[in-house]
C-alpha cells in the first residue's frame, strides 16, 4: 500500500530564509505532485513531477524527484509571506486502464513570518 | 465553467440525515475523482470516475457511502445516515489525459458538511 509522508509537518521560518522540505512515499510511484493550500480554500496545483531528476521552479518554490530515493524535495529560497500556506505532496500509482489514485501526504503548514 | 465547481459550499446536518453533495467537473475532463480532508489532515481518497468505466469504489469508508456519475458530466456523492465522525470537507477533482501531466488535477472549493 503507497503511503506518503512528508516532514516537517509545521514549519515557522522568517522572511528571507531559505528551507527545504521533504516528501517521502513507501513504494514505486509513477508520478508525484505538489500542492499549496490556503486556509478555507481549495487545493492549487504546483508542479507535477513525472521522471526520475526531475526539477521544476516556479518562483521561490522549486520541486525535484527522485525515484530511487522516493523522495521529493520543495525548496523555498527568500521567503515571502504570500508564501503561508499548507503544502501538501501525492504520489501517484497508475492503474489498469490508465486510471491513477492520489495519495497524499498529511501537508506542511508554512509560516512565514516578517 | 471555468473551474470545477461543488455544492453547497456548507451542509449543517443532523446525525441519521441523509446528504447528497454535487460537483460540476470542467467540461471534457474525463477523469473525477472525490475526496475527503478532515481538520488539519491530508486528503483522503474515496471514488474515482473515468469515462464511462466502472468507478473504482475502494476508497469508499462505508455502505452509507456512494456516488455516481452520468457520462463525463456531473457527479452526485450521497451519504446515508450521517454520523458526526463524516464530518469533513469533501473535496471533488478533475482532470483529463492532455491536462493532468502537465497541471495535475483541478480541485473544487469543497463541501465543509457538518453533522451534530
Amino acid at each position: 500500500e503507497l503511503k506518503v509522508e512528508q516532514n516537517p509537518l509545521f514549519l515557522s521560518m522568517q522572511e528571507g530564509k531559505n528551507y527545504t522540505i521533504y516528501c517521502n512515499y513507501s513504494t514505486t510511484s509513477d508520478r508525484l505532485y505538489w500542492y499549496r493550500q490556503d486556509p478555507g480554500k481549495s487545493l492549487e496545483s504546483l508542479f507535477v513531477l513525472l521522471s526520475n531528476g526531475a526539477v521544476k521552479q516556479e518562483g521561490r518554490l522549486m520541486a525535484s524527484l527522485d525515484t530511487k530515493a522516493r523522495l521529493s524535495t520543495l525548496h523555498i529560497t527568500a521567503a515571502v509571506h504570500d508564501l503561508s500556506a499548507t503544502y501538501f505532496c501525492a504520489a501517484s500509482s497508475l492503474l489498469q486502464g490508465g486510471s491513477e489514485k492520489l495519495v497524499f501526504g498529511k501537508g506542511m503548514k508554512l509560516t512565514v513570518n516578517p | 465553467g471555468a473551474g470545477v465547481s461543488q455544492s453547497p459550499s456548507n451542509k449543517v446536518t443532523e446525525k441519521g440525515k441523509d446528504v447528497e453533495l454535487r460537483c460540476d467537473p470542467i467540461s471534457g475532463h474525463t477523469a473525477l475523482y472525490w475526496y475527503r480532508q478532515r481538520l488539519g489532515q491530508g486528503l483522503e481518497f474515496l471514488i474515482y470516475f473515468q469515462g464511462n468505466s466502472a468507478p473504482d469504489k475502494s476508497g469508499l469508508p462505508s455502505d452509507r457511502f456512494s456516488a455516481e456519475r452520468t457520462g463525463e458530466s456531473v457527479s452526485t456523492l450521497t451519504i446515508q445516515r450521517t454520523q458526526q465522525e463524516d464530518s469533513a470537507v469533501y473535496l471533488c477533482a478533475s482532470s483529463s489525459t492532455d491536462t493532468t501531466l502537465n497541471y495535475g488535477y483541478t480541485f473544487g472549493s469543497g463541501t465543509r458538511l457538518t453533522v451534530v
